[in-house]
């Protein structure tokens, strides 16, 4: 079965320490490959995406994520986390094999904070 | 341009009432999805609206609808409420189809259903 996941409920990280936020995939042919942000009590939104190309793909607010295919992980990545950068992440990967069942799957999130 | 709109923003309904949703997407953006998040499942997809046709479902019961208008402003319709519909509904639209590009999502619709 097609998944995504993001093995980490919560990740803890002091200001200044790099950060890392995980995401495995599994699914059929080449990945489309998203990461999101969601600040409380507003809306999704995107930080970056892989479709081809290049495996390290620099996004919003500084972060970057590295796609590895032989270990099906897509994870995101900030050399220098700040307070600001708490917030709920989510990976996302599109399914489907065909324009008309094109839809995203995605991971359960992970709740990041950035203490002082 | 203006972003990505939802109205209520929020709503509070007994068990067997309806509801509809309203999403108006980014100007020039023709498809317009519909998730469902609570905090034991996650994002979960309702459906994807393209040029007014419903081109992909989630595996939702019947009682989730939805439709396109011509300006792709959307509505999603729930009948029949149950407790396990509280959830925050969010809208993404996106100049092309899903999965293809980027999606801007509104800020949600927080439905309690008591």
């Amino acid at each position: 079965a097609q998944s995504v996941a993001q093995p980490e409920d919560q990740v803890n990280v002091a200001e200044g320490n790099p950060l890392t936020v995980k995401c495995t995939y599994s699914v059929s042919g080449n990945p489309y490959l998203f990461w999101y942000v969601q600040y409380p009590n507003r809306g999704l939104q995107f930080l970056l995406k892989y479709i081809t190309g290049d495996n390290l793909v620099k996004g919003s607010y500084g972060f970057e994520a590295e796609f590895n295919k032989s270990q099906t992980s897509f994870h995101l990545k900030k050399p220098s986390a700040l307070v600001s950068d708490s917030a709920l992440y989510f990976c996302a990967v599109r399914v489907g094999l065909m324009d008309s069942n094109y839809q995203l799957i995605w991971g359960a999130g992970t709740k990041l904070i950035i203490k002082p | 341009k203006a972003g990505v709109t939802q109205t209520p923003r929020y709503l509070i309904k007994t068990r067997g009432q309806q509801v509809t949703l309203s999403c108006s997407p980014i100007s020039g953006h023709r498809s317009v999805s519909w998730y469902q998040q609570t905090p034991g499942q996650g994002l979960q997809f309702l459906f994807e609206y393209f040029s007014e046709t419903q081109r992909n479902k989630g595996n939702f019961p019947g009682r989730f609808s939805g439709r396109q208008f011509s300006n792709s402003r959307s509505e999603m319709n729930v009948s029949t409420l149950e407790l396990g519909d509280s959830a925050l509904y969010l809208c993404a639209s996106s100049p092309v189809r899903v999965g293809t590009d980027t999606q801007y999502f509104g800020p949600g619709t927080r439905l309690t259903v008591l």
